[in-house]
């Protein structure tokens, strides 16, 4: 068990740009979260996968936020035409079998300069 | 809605001091109520969790009681070690809301020898 691995860990980019994070959950878990934390707040959640299918996205999601999860195993995240306002930490959790326990990566930490 | 209320931070203490960190919490359903931990430089790691009302979660000398009728989760230990600081998240996830976590906004506990 080598836990959620997240790539990148940092990434600058240039407002306008699109950025796309991997996340590379826990081998056999079918449960993916994608979470949004920024400076002084806790993680808000952004998106939920149950295998390969998206079940639920939250309204934080705006329409320049894609997530895929191809095969159920790791999970694409894609920002495009980036704000200042996107500039935070974006996490991702795996769970399974006993659903309400998540294992959370590093993390991706976004500046849009 | 859910949604996790901590107490304003941060928070320092001498070694050996006693901890609270205070929780509550509102929820749409049942909750399963977490406390998380996230040391420097290192991601969100699960700390403790209860389940039911009256549950008591514990680890690494930590614990916190799930409190249905005052709607809190408590964090507490006997005895804080430098190795305690650390930033605390309180969080929650209700069965059949895809098991998404809220959390509160999170605390600094600074520990000084």
């Amino acid at each position: 068990d080598t836990g959620v691995s997240q790539d990148p860990r940092h990434k600058i980019t240039k407002r306008g740009q699109n950025v796309t994070f991997r996340c590379d959950p826990i081998s056999e878990h079918n449960r993916l979260y994608w979470y949004r934390q920024t400076l002084g707040q806790g993680p808000e959640f952004l998106t939920y996968f149950q295998n390969e299918a998206q079940l639920e996205k939250s309204r934080l999601l705006s329409d320049r936020f894609s997530a895929e999860r191809p095969k159920g195993s790791f999970s694409t995240l894609e920002i495009q035409r980036t704000e200042q306002g996107d500039s935070a930490m974006y996490l991702c959790a795996s769970g399974s079998g006993r659903a309400y326990e998540q294992y959370f990566g590093p993390g991706t930490r976004l500046t849009v300069t | 809605g859910n949604s996790v209320t901590q107490m304003e931070g941060p928070v320092t203490l001498s070694e050996e001091a006693f901890l609270t960190i205070n929780c509550t919490y509102t929820a749409t359903g049942y909750p399963s109520l977490f406390w998380y931990v996230q040391y420097p430089g290192e991601g969100l790691q699960l700390l403790l969790k209860a389940t039911k009302a009256d549950d008591k979660g514990s680890n690494k000398g930590f614990e916190a009681t799930y409190r249905k009728e005052t709607t809190s989760f408590h964090l507490e230990k006997g005895s804080v070690q430098v190795s305690d600081s650390a930033v605390y998240f309180c969080a929650l996830s209700v069965t059949g809301a895809n098991s998404k976590l809220t959390f509160g906004k999170g605390i600094t506990l600074s520990v000084r020898p």
